[in-house]
């Protein structure tokens, strides 16, 4: 069965002070890892798909990494815009292959 | 543009009704999903379609939901004798292809469902 662990589970950050989400995962052949945004009362925004161990992907402040059992989410200098629900889904290879599976996230909180 | 809406955003029922959502992906996406996503958890999938064929709904809990999606656009989820495990907020998402790792998924803000 796959599964998607998040850490950690909440994480507070003053403005400017860059840190790291972890998703760790376990699946019996990787399709794709995806990086989403969530924001209260809306539903989850597409950030990243990576498809293979070290390839990297940026965005803004936002860059992901990818090993054979964990991505990492890095934010740089976050601002507190950057405050949401990170969710980290996988996809795998085989029957049922269309569902993504889905971490409880981590929620990011930027004080100013 | 316009993206994936959904209604009604918020439903109130009582234990026992039945309750219908609907979704309105983007218009010519040809995948549609449906997740349930429980308070503090991630979003866990229920069922897929490829334009009007349900190709997985293995995600579905019990045989009291039901999903259609008729003509390949509009979809609508259906919970029979709705019961307080049932509270959740029901997402849909719509892309491109079949492959979401292809073709993001953009989600709609849900519809919360409160089974008192």
């Amino acid at each position: 069965e796959d599964q998607v662990t998040q850490s950690p589970e909440a994480l507070r950050l003053q403005e400017g002070e860059s840190s790291s989400l972890n998703c760790s995962y376990t699946v019996s052949g990787l399709r794709g890892l995806f990086w989403y945004r969530q924001d209260p009362g809306k539903g989850p925004e597409f950030l990243f798909t990576l498809y293979s161990a070290g390839e990297e992907k940026e965005k803004e402040r936002l860059k992901a990494t990818l090993t054979k059992k964990e991505s990492f989410l890095h934010i740089t200098a976050p601002k507190p815009e950057d405050s949401a629900t990170y969710l980290c889904a996988v996809q795998a290879w085989g029957a049922g292959s269309y569902q993504l599976t889905f971490g409880k996230g981590t929620k990011l909180s930027v004080i100013p | 543009g316009a993206g994936v809406s959904q209604s009604p955003r918020y439903k109130v029922a009582k234990r026992g009704q039945d309750v219908a959502l609907r979704c309105d992906p983007i218009s010519g996406h040809v995948s549609l999903f449906w997740y349930q996503q429980a308070l503090g958890q991630g979003p866990e999938f229920l069922t897929y379609f490829q334009n009007e064929a349900q190709l997985d709904k293995s995600g579905l809990p019990s045989d009291r939901f039901f999903a259609e999606r008729p003509e390949g656009s509009v979809s609508t989820l259906k919970i029979q004798r709705t019961q307080q495990e049932d509270s959740a907020v029901y997402l849909c998402a719509s892309s491109w292809t079949g492959e979401p790792y292809n073709s993001p998924l953009h989600f709609g803000n849900g519809t919360r469902l409160t089974v008192t």
